[in-house]
Formats: C-alpha cells, structure tokens, sequence
C-alpha cells in the first residue's frame, strides 16, 4: 500500500495563478482533509470530506477550494494565489479517527 | 473552539533519559487524542490514539496518557535514543471530524 500520496512535492508560483493539489489515499477511508502548516502556528484544517462527493469547511477555508469525485482523491484548489497561501500543505485521511498523512506540499507564491 | 498546548516548545535530553512530553486542550469534551512524530521536512507519522474512554495506550517504549477531566494528556518516553529526535504533536477531535492541533515540542536525544 502507498498510503496518503501528494502531487506535487514542490511548487513556487506567482501572486493571481492558480494550481491544484493532489491527494490520493489507497486505504478505502471514508474522511479526507487538507492541513496547512506554518511556523509557530501548527496544522490547521482547511476543507475535509466525510465521503465521497461531499466537502465541508475547516478553520481557514478563505482562497480555497476542493473536490471529492472520487472516493480515493481530495483535490485542493487554489484559485488565486497570495504570499499569505505561502505554506507546506498536508492532506490526511482516516478511518475510525486514526489520521494518516501524507508526505506534504511545500507551496511558495511569489 | 478547541485550543491545544504543548510545552515545552523544545526539549534536550541525554540518551538514555526516560522523559515526557505534555499537551494540554481547554475543552474537556474530546472525542479521542492522537500524538504525531514530525521528522525535518517530512509527514506526520502516527504515535499513538487514545479514544475519550481510554486512559492510557502503550506502543512499544512510548505511553500516553488521557485525563479528561483535567485537560491534560502526556507522552512517555522511555529510555530515550538519538533516533528519537523529531518533533511530537498532539492533536484533539472534538467530533470525529474537526482536529485541532498544538504547535509541538522539537525534541533532541543526545548522543
């Protein structure tokens, strides 16, 4: 088994692009999440999904957006990037609470 | 909304040394508690669940505990190695669904 999986590794793009992220869990969980992680700030939850075809908003959902089509892909969007979107991202997906990780995203917008 | 603490912010031991970590939450109605390891540049790597009616869970040199009540959980290390250096995170749901993480305590084992 893979795992959590995320593509890509590395990105840098600049302020008003957009890009997606990829997750992809080969576990069968029901619940994904997108995680971001800053210097003294922790993780914090962006957008999970408790099923396939369902999102909900986390704690710092604003320039964000995903998708569930697929019970075994998280999609994290970024419409328009800032500098403030300048973070590694994690995605996460569980099974009966216990959450497993994925290796991270390092975003930087210039 | 859920606030999580761990303190020390970072910790450094001598090899050998048995040693806790701690993590405290303000609201006592939890649904479980999972620690996380953090290596540089990595993903979290699970530790350790313990569900709201546990007390404790062991796994190998490492033990977690669970007070409800007092907010409070901590993580034992017994005799500590220099492999385990890495960053510890607890994190606390309060649903199931929401986790609300702490900023971690970068630990450093001493050769």
């Amino acid at each position: 088994n893979a795992g959590v999986t995320q593509t890509p590794k590395f990105r840098v793009l600049k302020t008003g692009q957009s890009m997606t992220l990829l997750c992809a869990q080969d576990m069968n969980h029901e619940y994904m999440y997108w995680y971001r992680q800053d210097p003294g700030m922790g993780l914090r939850l962006i957008h999970y999904s408790v099923g396939e075809g369902t999102t909900a908003k986390g704690e710092v959902p604003d320039g964000y957006n995903v998708s569930r089509l697929k019970k075994q892909n998280f999609l994290l969007g970024l419409e328009s990037a800032a500098p403030s979107q300048t973070s590694v991202y994690f995605c996460a997906s569980s099974y009966w609470d216990e959450q497993f990780f994925g290796p991270g995203t390092r975003l930087t917008v210039l | 909304k859920q606030e999580v603490t761990q303190i020390p912010a970072a910790l450094s031991v001598p090899e050998g040394e048995n040693l806790v970590l701690n993590c405290s939450f303000t609201d006592s109605a939890i649904y479980n508690l999972q620690w996380f390891r953090q290596d540089p540049g990595k993903g979290l790597t699970s530790l350790l669940l313990i569900q709201s009616s546990q007390r404790e869970q062991t796994s190998g040199r490492l033990n977690a505990s669970l007070d409800k009540s007092s907010g409070r959980s901590t993580l034992y290390i017994a005799a500590s190695q220099p492999g385990d250096s890495a960053t510890y995170l607890c994190a606390v749901s309060s649903t199931g669904n929401q986790f609300y993480f702490g900023t971690g305590t970068s630990l450093t084992v001493i050769p």
